[in-house]
């Protein structure tokens, strides 16, 4: 049973705009988020993380967003480049547990 | 340099042999871990050990085991039993269990059973 999902496998960006990535879970003990960039054949790359007491977390230009009340969050990238083409994985992790809980990525490519 | 080394890059097999892959971290991390990814699939994870001399099965552990018998290793032996060995795997590490840390990963190694 999958308990993080990304229902888009895929998306096409221009360059300069912005890019929306989106990952929702089933399971309300998550209180921690992460989100990941992977190229083909390397191991994820941390973006930026972002805990269940806040709703917004911002790093440069990606900001993640938190909506607890959907289970829904969201990584948003602006202004999108080409090198941010990869491979996005949404994670979560409950505080009595200890594995993190990934989803199926969405492989965003931005056009030049 | 601190990080997560997993060797070799690629690996070839033949079918019913059993392979070894090797996962090291320099990070002074307690938790490790080993996750397969699959074409158009999330990572699942394999096993994980939160400290030396134990380890837990995740999702998907049929067909591999592991050890940790140094804080800093811990490999992971695909054995014949499992039954679609060809993957990518990787090996990840943090320095707790607690969900407030976050997860860093090695560069994976390409296993290809032939």
């Amino acid at each position: 049973d999958q308990q993080v999902k990304q229902n888009s496998p895929s998306l096409s960006v221009q360059e300069g705009r912005i890019s929306i990535l989106n990952c929702d879970y089933t399971n309300s003990m998550f209180d921690y988020f992460l989100w990941y960039k992977k190229y083909p054949a390397e191991g994820p790359t941390f973006l930026i993380s972002i805990s269940s007491i806040k709703d917004k977390n911002e790093d440069g230009r990606f900001t993640v967003f938190l909506n607890k009340s959907a289970k829904h969050l969201s990584l948003h990238i602006v202004p999108s480049q080409p090198g941010d083409s990869a491979v996005y994985f949404c994670a979560a992790s409950a505080d009595t547990g200890n594995q993190f809980y990934f989803g199926t990525g969405t492989s965003l490519t931005v056009i030049p | 340099d601190g990080g997560i080394t997993q060797s070799p890059k690629y690996l070839f097999r033949k079918e019913g042999q059993n392979v070894t892959l090797s996962c090291e971290q320099n990070l002074n991390h307690d938790a490790m871990y080993w996750y397969r990814q699959d074409p158009g699939q999330g990572l699942r994870l394999i096993y994980y050990s939160q400290i030396v001399n134990d380890f837990q099965k995740g999702d998907i552990a049929e067909g591999y085991s592991v050890s940790r018998e140094k804080k800093e290793s811990f490999p992971l032996t695909v054995t014949s039993a499992q039954k679609n060995p060809t993957a990518f795997y990787l090996c990840a590490s943090r320095p707790f269990s607690g969900s407030r840390y976050t997860q860093y990963f090695g560069p994976g190694t390409r296993l290809t059973v032939l």
